[in-house]
């Protein structure tokens, strides 16, 4: 089976502009969420996507904003980009995303906001 | 509040023992996930706690204590390549969301 896969890998935006960021799950995987990495903050929840309906949303401002289609494939948008945004975009699928249900990560997506 | 404490960092010796705690307050608790993550790579799932107890799995074992909100990943016979950050998450159980601590940073030294 293939992994989880992001795209595009790395990407630098100017502040003020919109970026939207792509994950295909697993092929099954009907669970996909985002999650926000940098340095000394560990993996910061944004939300997750559950057969098309967002399930579970963290605490991040309305500038991010996600999707996910019918194939389960999710993107990821974040507008007005901000310097502090500059970080790694995790996405993860499970097949539930309850119980025992792990979460498999891809590669990230580093973003550089300057 | 939801809380999750891992140490930072820890250095161990190639072969030695070591064990990462990873304390938590969280409200509501289901489940705890421990995951390995090599610096640059995608974390990796290593264990999953509901119970209490120790869950052993070749050189890493994971214990949970739900009534102290304590777990720790104990890793034996060490090797270089577990240097790596070692993420302790909290599942909460109205709606599975996992909550991350900030992760142990695992050095190991010849």
């Amino acid at each position: 089976k293939a992994g989880v896969t992001q795209t595009p890998r790395y990407l630098i935006k100017t502040r003020g502009q919109q970026v939207t960021l792509s994950c295909s799950p697993i092929s099954g995987h009907r669970s996909v969420s985002w999650y926000q990495q940098t340095p000394g903050q560990g993996l910061q929840f944004l939300f997750e996507y559950f057969s098309e309906t967002q399930r579970n949303k963290g605490n991040f401002p309305g500038r991010f904003s996600g999707r996910q289609f019918s194939n389960s494939r999710s993107e990821m948008n974040v507008s007005t980009l901000e310097l502090g945004d500059s970080a790694l975009y995790l996405c993860a699928s499970s097949t539930a995303g309850t119980g025992k249900s792990e979460q498999y990560f891809g590669p990230g997506t580093r973003l550089t906001v300057t | 509040g939801q809380n999750i404490d891992q140490p930072t960092e820890m250095t161990a010796t190639e072969g030695a023992i070591v064990q990462i705690n990873c304390t938590y307050q969280t409200s509501g608790f289901n489940g705890l996930f421990w995951y390995q993550q090599h610096a640059g790579e995608a974390p990796t799932f290593l264990s999953y706690n509901v119970l209490d107890g120790l869950e052993e799995k070749g050189r890493f074992s994971s214990f949970l204590s739900r009534s102290k909100g304590y777990s720790y990943l104990l890793l034996k016979e060490l090797q270089m390549k577990d240097s790596a950050s070692y993420l302790c998450a909290v599942q909460k159980d109205s709606n599975y969301q996992l909550i991350w601590g900030a992760g142990t940073k695992l050095i190991i030294k010849p």
